[in-house]
């Protein structure tokens, strides 16, 4: 099962910043925060991760709150191309905990 | 990133016929593989893992009969849909893990395959 709630689907302006947010409410201590996206008939492509500490790269920014139980993935100048499912998924180190489970996520839009 | 490659990208076969996928880790080592699945409008589904040279280990529900999995190599694993119907019409994802960044409990990256389009008619 899933361990995150995302919203079905969000629109973005092109040009602007694009929050997606994501909550774990029963993530473990030792549990990590991964994003990836899907483009239509792709497979997912990884975009960032974290443990704790807010954490960017050059496709996203995470930002993850104190206490874990939410995060928001920041794109921050959406373009047509970031149209995407986007998948939040709660990861532990080893055993089943490890694999990657994909819930719904959420459809981003990004418009003229 | 690393690469991972699977072929065909698509396929087409009759209802009864065997179909093999491969996925293919390009740039390095996969200690690890999974096979998901997708339906249409619906999110990926894991099917299986496999480690190299040991056996499969399927996800309830999915019939380790029907879908062999055969991960010989550290860069190779295929997918066999056997006795395929139109039920198994679908979109396969393949993905591979390499070995530990850095060793003891580091996080082992995954990265997924451009998936292949099997529709059986």
């Amino acid at each position: 099962d899933a361990k995150t709630t995302q919203p079905p689907s969000m629109d973005c302006a092109e040009g602007r910043a694009a929050n997606l947010p994501c909550n774990h409410s029963t993530i473990s201590g030792n549990e990590y925060v991964y994003w990836y996206r899907q483009i239509h008939s792709q497979g997912p492509q990884y975009i960032i991760h974290g443990l704790k500490n807010n954490e960017t790269n050059e496709m996203a920014s995470l930002i993850i709150t104190e206490d874990r139980k939410s995060s928001t993935l920041i794109l921050p100048h959406a373009t047509l191309r970031d149209t995407a499912v986007y998948y939040c998924i709660v990861r532990g180190l080893t055993g089943t905990a490890s694999k990657l489970t994909f819930g719904t996520g959420t459809r981003l839009q990004v418009t003229l | 990133g690393a690469v991972v490659s699977q072929h065909p990208s698509w396929v087409i076969c009759k209802s009864g016929t065997s179909v093999k996928i491969e996925c293919r880790s390009l740039d390095f080592q996969a200690t690890t593989m999974f096979w998901y699945r997708q339906f249409p409008k619906q999110s990926l589904m894991l099917m299986a893992t496999s480690n190299e040279g040991s056996k499969a280990t399927y996800e309830q529900g999915v019939e380790k009969d029907k879908f062999l999995i055969n991960h010989a190599s550290l860069t190779l694993s295929t997918l066999t849909v056997t006795s395929a119907h139109p039920e198994d019409s679908s979109f396969y994802i393949c993905s591979a893990r390499r070995g530990s960044v850095g060793g003891g409990l580091g996080l082992s990256e995954q990265y997924f395959g451009p998936g292949t389009r099997l529709t059986v008619t």
